[in-house]
């Protein structure tokens, strides 16, 4: 089955800097790769999200790579604020579309933006 | 974007009692709704996939008769916890995929912080 790794666990930034969080999967036939961004005591949000035909995308200050041939993709953050402190989750959904669909996640990633 | 409700999202039970969450869709159809647990700066486990009108596909290691899903409509999906214990204290958290076109992210409910005493 699919496996999903994210790193670091932990990424510390001050204001005003970038941040990149980066996922590898290991199922070739996962095709939607989405990342969610988790506050304390609340359910995962929807950030951004790429496609496998897709190297690409960016919405405003966060952006989503994917190489698939590596099977990586990764967030990038920029311009971070304190309001983006939260954890960040990637995951990989090798039936997108289909009747199941469910999302492997990787481990999460706590971000600290210090102002 | 689609919302996702989830009720009640704290409960504190006796150990032995029963407890029922609620997922709903409150703005699309969701043919598939997906029961996580997580535990403290942990990641989400998938526990059971939920598909509208038929038995639920539970995850190994999860078991069918203490985690009860009913998905008896397109809105509405719910988790029972039979018998509870204080090691099923978790935050248990649904999402939902909705029926048809090109959209079928998963969005998540709030997740419910149950706690066992």
């Amino acid at each position: 089955g699919e496996n999903v790794e994210q790193h670091p666990s932990t990424l510390s930034v001050q204001e005003g800097d970038s941040a990149v969080i980066k996922c590898t999967y290991s199922d070739s036939a996962s095709n939607y790769f989405p990342w969610y961004k988790q506050e304390l005591g609340k359910g995962p949000q929807l950030i951004i999200d790429i496609r496998s035909n897709v190297g690409e995308k960016k919405d405003q200050r966060i952006a989503v790579t994917l190489n698939k041939t590596a099977k990586h993709f990764s967030l990038h953050i920029t311009e971070t604020q304190p309001e983006d402190s939260a954890v960040y989750f990637c995951a990989a959904s090798p039936n997108y579309g289909g009747s199941q669909g469910n999302l492997i996640f990787g481990k999460g990633t706590k971000l600290s933006v210090k102002p | 974007g689609a919302v996702v409700s989830q009720h009640p999202s704290r409960v504190i039970c006796k150990s032995g009692t029963s407890v029922k969450i609620e997922c709903r869709s409150l703005d699309f159809q969701a043919t598939t709704m997906f029961w996580y647990r997580q535990f403290p700066k942990q990641s989400l486990m998938l526990m059971a996939t939920s598909n509208e009108g038929s038995k639920a596909t539970y995850e190994q290691g999860v078991e069918k008769d203490k985690f009860l899903i009913n998905h008896a409509s397109l809105t509405l999906s719910t988790l029972t916890v039979t018998s509870a214990h204080p090691e099923d204290s978790s935050f248990y958290i649904c999402s939902a995929r909705s029926r048809q076109g090109a959209n079928t992210e998963a969005f998540f409910g709030q997740g419910t912080r149950l706690t066992v005493v």
